[in-house]
């Protein structure tokens, strides 16, 4: 079975510095894809960056970057720049060809002014 | 207005009532999810339904149920709940992508409001 695992519960940061999430998986698949969500106060789930496991480049959408360590299992999200609107929790997620998704127990991050 | 919307957004009910949560899109998608979401836990997968006449339980069906009216509504129930049932509930959505390398295919899903549900 997949696992999905986040080993920092909760993580704070300053304003304008970069934070790394970290996630490792486990699965005996070779294609697959893997997801970050951001859930803020509001309690929404937002995609913030997914990354296709056949494809060897980092997913980068603006402030959000990956570092997708496939033989190592490891998939960790950098933030740059980080603003207090990244305050949030954040979940790590794997997806196989079947749609479910399998879900991280959460990292919450806060941004300190 | 919301893609996929999620009645009632907050939700306090008592030990062994029967109750329903309700999710509609707009999306047109056919592939339907109820997910559970407890402090701690992350999101887990109770059922899912990929059309109208498809109905499969996921990590934590038991003391569930579903029922898929039509493609666009999927409604979750709890026959007799009970307190640690008390949780946030998402809906979501998916629909069949094209991959875009032509070896594998993506479908987003797509996540309602959520429905924070306390059973006393």
């Amino acid at each position: 079975a997949q696992t999905v695992t986040q080993s920092q519960p909760e993580m704070s940061v300053q304003e304008a510095e970069t934070v790394t999430l970290s996630c490792t998986y486990d699965t005996s698949e070779s294609n697959y894809y893997l997801f970050w969500y951001k859930q803020p106060p509001s309690r929404q789930m937002i995609l913030v960056i997914r990354q296709e496991a056949y494809k060897q480049q980092n997913a980068t959408e603006n402030r959000f970057s990956v570092n997708f360590q496939k033989a190592a299992k490891s998939f960790s999200l950098k933030i740059s720049d980080s603003q207090l609107g990244d305050t949030a929790m954040y979940f790590c997620a794997f997806m196989n060809r079947d749609d479910k998704i399998i879900f991280g127990k959460g990292t919450r991050l806060h941004i300190l002014p | 207005d919301a893609d996929v919307t999620q009645t009632p957004r907050n939700r306090i009910t008592k030990t062994g009532k029967r109750i329903m949560l309700e999710c509609s899109q707009t999306k047109g998608h056919d592939r339907m999810y109820w997910y559970r979401q407890d402090p701690g836990l992350g999101l887990r997968l109770i059922y899912y339904s990929f059309d109208v006449k498809d109905i499969n339980k996921g990590e934590i069906s038991d003391g569930y149920s579903v029922s898929r009216q039509a493609q666009a509504k999927f409604s979750l129930s709890l026959e007799s709940a009970i307190p640690n049932q008390t949780a946030l509930y998402f809906c979501a959505t998916s629909d069949l992508a094209p991959g875009t390398s032509g070896t594998s295919s993506y479908n987003e899903q797509f996540f309602g409001p959520g429905t924070r549900l306390t059973v006393l």
